[in-house]
């Protein structure tokens, strides 16, 4: 079964605008991990949060981390058209060998 | 830049025909792992190897065989394939986390597109 739950499972917005995605997790963590795919391409690492953070930054991406109600939200601020993609949370078990992956976000940006 | 390889972006077979899914990587990582991803279900780990020869299995082994002889390829084997294997299939790689310093983040190849007519 998917570990991970993301929040809503598609999204469409304006170029300029923000976009929030949010996953759930079953498990207790040890970090979590988001995701941008491409259509008909392969996944491409964003960003890592650790179980004992609670905010990430990376350019336009902000990841939040709340462990007490097992939710990370990743925000893109500032849309571009080039961000349309599916987006993924992924939490890796403890060996760090079964990383299990969300149904996914499919994220629309509107020029 | 780092790069995992996977040797065909799409891939047409026949039912019972045997097929291989070659992925190298260059960053001499020690996992590697095959996923497939169908609509709705996301993505599902087949097979994963956290060192040369050794392999374990995934969430849906069944159907199919892996081989890792030398640590920067893992290949996916298809014995007999089926129609209900058409799919994409992803091929990653991660470091060890310790003491490879790996923090579990995969690198993906850009994926194989098999259709089983």
């Amino acid at each position: 079964s998917q570990q991970g739950e993301e929040d809503p499972q598609a999204l469409s917005i304006q170029e300029g605008e923000n976009a929030t995605m949010n996953c759930s997790y079953k498990t207790s963590i040890n970090n979590l991990q988001w995701y941008r795919q491409n259509s008909g391409r392969g996944l491409v690492h964003l960003i890592l949060i650790r179980s004992n953070e609670r905010e990430k930054h990376s350019g336009r991406l902000r990841v939040t981390l709340d462990t007490s109600k097992k939710s990370s939200s990743l925000l893109i601020t500032a849309s571009r058209a080039a961000d349309t993609a599916s987006y993924f949370c992924a939490t890796p078990n403890t060996g760090g060998f079964k990383t299990i992956f969300g149904a996914g976000t499919r994220l629309f940006v509107k020029a | 830049d780092v790069k995992v390889t996977q040797s065909s972006r799409y891939l047409v077979k026949r039912t019972g025909e045997k097929v291989f899914l070659e992925c190298v990587q260059d960053m001499d990582h020690e996992n590697m792992f095959w996923y497939r991803q169908d609509p709705g279900l996301g993505l599902r780990l087949i097979y994963f190897s956290y060192d040369v020869k050794m392999k374990e299995k995934g969430d849906i082994p069944e159907g199919y065989s892996v081989s890792r002889e030398k640590k920067e390829r893992f290949s996916l084997i298809l014995e007999s394939a089926s129609t209900n294997q058409t799919s994409m299939y992803l091929c990653a790689s991660s470091a060890r986390l310790w003491p490879g310093g790996g923090k579990g983040e995969l690198f993906f190849g850009e994926g194989s597109r098999l259709t089983v007519l």
